[in-house]
């Protein structure tokens, strides 16, 4: 299974100010997502970030709040802009090795806080 | 749209009994199900997974997990909780390229 990690692993913002979030992949992969989880709560899916094509976001995300980078195959970033105390939460990052692949794999998280 | 439900949010369990955590889900074509595990600030670890083939699968760490398509439930399940079992698990259904999560259940196992 891919090896995801993210940068930063957690990160204290003023309100109004933007944080990125690195996903890095140790191997290349199709499909990347990006989801928000409240502490204890379940995950809910951000956008879908394919390499070479725009991000598709869902329903109550937008990009000009979540701009999302996908440059290759191992690699996305997800911008947090015009940050406000409801943004707190965890980010994670997720992987599908293929467009065939059923399972997911999901980086360590990204703990952001606004105050 | 394809989505999941755990109707219990807590389970309790002492150590060395058997534990299940439900989740039912719907879909409209054929169901690809998951179940993963988080630990306390972690992310989330895939346990199993059904897409086709025995109704029974089994998964990591001594877990499996019972796919019933007359009830649309696919219930994991353990012989003998540990301790050490203790976390959060989803349930996840996934249908084209998009996995949808359930509330989570959260796990505790007494010694």
């Amino acid at each position: 299974s891919a090896v995801i990690s993210q940068k930063p692993s957690r990160d204290i913002c003023q309100r109004g100010t933007s944080l990125t979030i690195q996903c890095q992949v140790d191997s290349q992969v199709t499909m990347m997502f990006w989801y928000r989880q409240q502490p204890g709560q379940s995950l809910t899916l951000i956008a879908t970030a394919n390499q070479g094509s725009e991000a598709t976001y869902e329903s109550g995300f937008v990009i000009d709040k979540f701009p999302i980078s996908r440059p290759n195959l191992t690699f996305s970033t997800l911008t947090v802009s015009n940050l406000s105390p409801e943004d707190s939460s965890i980010y994670l990052c997720s992987v599908a090795e293929g467009l065939k692949s059923y399972e997911q794999y999901f980086g360590p998280g990204t703990r952001l806080t606004v105050t | 749209a394809q989505s999941v439900a755990q109707p219990e949010d807590q389970v309790n369990v002492a150590e060395g009994n058997p534990l299940t955590v439900k989740c039912t889900y719907s879909v409209s074509g054929n169901p690809y199900l998951f179940w993963y595990v988080q630990y306390p600030n972690r992310g989330l670890q895939f346990l199993l997974k059904y897409i086709t083939g025995d109704n029974l699968v089994k998964g990591s760490y001594g877990f499996e997990a019972e796919f019933n398509k007359s009830q649309t439930s696919f219930h994991l399940k353990k012989p003998s909780a540990l301790v050490s079992d203790s976390a959060l698990y989803f349930c996840a259904v996934r249908e084209d390229n998009d996995m949808r999560f359930g509330a989570g259940t959260r796990l505790t196992v007494k010694p």
